[in-house]
């Protein structure tokens, strides 16, 4: 399977803590997105980082990738109880003339206020 | 803008009934995706439509499953007969394209299914 594969499968920590959540993935990938998913609902991207970068920021998000380990993490800086979640990381590759997206199982995220 | 609309939200069915969900994605997005998510796992891709054309069905149940995008607007999925494994959260996506790129996807909330 080229799936990313999430880890750890749940995370459940206090406010204002940091939270990281890992993927690994299996084949070369164009760019590599993280979504979050509130209970019911349906997935929102959250950033999207390229294969030929290796950090990018967006306000309390931090991703980083690594294309000789296949894997690329997500931090949430101070977290609040309303980044409780699921949380996917989903790798784009080329196929013949389309992408083709494989997400992984997903961390589930508790922020306990 | 309007994000992508998904009906119904809700559909309990029994065994061996059809069933068809909607979506209707975000103007001007030529690219629409089926995903089908089963309780705790991932989103799985079942079908990618470039404008009205199949670019990718590998993970489609072709035997039960179709989806059709007419006039590459607005899309259905439908499912005949409906087995007990089918229950699950259909999602539909879209995205547009930039430079050549698939940006990232905005999702609809869903179609959750219940197959008894």
């Amino acid at each position: 399977s080229q799936q990313g594969e999430e880890d750890p499968q749940a995370l459940s920590i206090q406010e204002g803590e940091n939270a990281t959540m890992n993927c690994s993935y299996k084949t070369s990938i164009n760019n590599l997105q993280w979504y979050r998913q509130n209970s019911g609902r349906g997935l929102v991207h959250l950033i999207l980082i390229r294969s030929n970068e290796r950090e990018k920021h967006s306000g309390r998000l931090r991703v980083t990738l690594d294309t000789s380990k296949k894997s690329s993490s997500l931090l949430i800086t101070a977290s609040r109880a309303a980044d409780t979640a699921s949380y996917f990381c989903a790798t784009t590759r080329s196929s013949y003339n389309f992408n083709k997206f494989y997400f992984g199982s997903g961390t589930k995220l508790n922020v306990k206020p | 803008e309007a994000g992508v609309a998904q009906s119904p939200r809700y559909k309990i069915i029994e065994k061996r009934q059809s069933v068809a969900f909607w979506c209707n994605p975000i103007s001007g997005h030529a690219t629409l995706y089926w995903y089908q998510q089963i309780l705790g796992q991932g989103p799985k891709l079942l079908i990618q439509f470039q404008n009205n054309g199949v670019v990718d069905d590998s993970q489609l149940p072709k035997d039960r499953f179709s989806a059709e995008r007419l006039k590459g607007v607005d899309s259905t999925l439908k499912i005949q007969p409906a087995k007990l494994e089918d229950s699950a959260v259909y999602l539909c996506a879209s995205s547009s394209m930039r430079g050549g790129r698939l940006n990232e996807q905005f999702f609809g909330p869903g179609t959750r299914l219940t197959v008894l």
